[in-house]
């Protein structure tokens, strides 16, 4: 099993441009995740899924839009990015929520000029 | 929401000495708490957990203490290897979502 994947590793953006940061797992996990990571504050929740076809929002999910339309991807979208969203990007799975190990991916570092 | 406030924020300790950091928690309905290790360039990996019927939990050097009443549960590594260092998380569940601590910094020093 690869777990979870993301891409790109790393990736630079102009104020307004919009990208996808991709996160898959073959786990067969029903719940994902993505976080932020900023120094000091920790990793906040921007969207999470509970299964296929159902998403919803986190702590931070404002510039940010998530689908899920299969058990495996969980992609996250940046609208219109802007330097407040320069970060490290985190996506993990788990088997069914949250009470439960999470398993994260290798981080996406954005950096928005 | 949960609010988690994670201390202290840096921790350097001499090898084979104890390592402790502490967490508390603001929403009582949380039964969840795990912890994570995350190494330089790395997503972060549990390392323990606790569930809200439990006082204590050891796993060899690693042991998590909650107490539910006073809302705060503590990761206590004893005999510290250089190995050992790391940002540490704590997080707290509630309704389908973790909420994480500040992190904390370990530098176990050889």
């Amino acid at each position: 099993n690869a777990g979870v994947t993301q891409t790109p590793k790393f990736q630079v953006l102009k104020t307004g441009q919009s990208m996808t940061l991709q996160c898959a797992q073959d786990m067969n996990h029903e719940y994902m995740s993505w976080y932020r990571q900023d120094p000091g504050m920790g990793l906040r929740l921007i969207h999470y899924s509970v299964g296929a076809g159902i998403t919803d929002q986190g702590e931070v999910p404002n510039g940010y839009n998530v689908s899920r339309s299969t058990t495996e991807d969980f992609p996250l979208r940046l609208l219109s990015a802007a330097p407040s969203q320069t970060s490290v990007y985190f996506c993990a799975s788990s088997y069914s929520g949250t009470s439960e190990q999470q398993f994260f991916g290798p981080g996406t570092r954005l950096t928005v000029l | 929401g949960e609010n988690v406030e994670q201390h202290p924020s840096t921790l350097s300790v001499q090898e084979g000495d104890s390592a402790v950091i502490k967490c508390t928690y603001s929403d009582s309905a949380s039964n969840y708490f795990p912890w994570y290790k995350q190494e330089l360039g790395k997503g972060p990996q549990l390392i323990i957990d606790i569930r809200s019927n439990v006082g204590e939990k050891k796993d060899q050097r690693i042991a998590v203490t909650l107490n539910k009443t006073a809302k705060h549960f503590s990761l206590h590594i004893t005999e510290t290897q250089p190995e050992d260092s790391a940002v540490y998380f704590c997080a707290a569940e509630a309704g389908n979502m973790l909420t994480f601590g500040g992190g904390t910094r370990l530098m176990v020093k050889p």
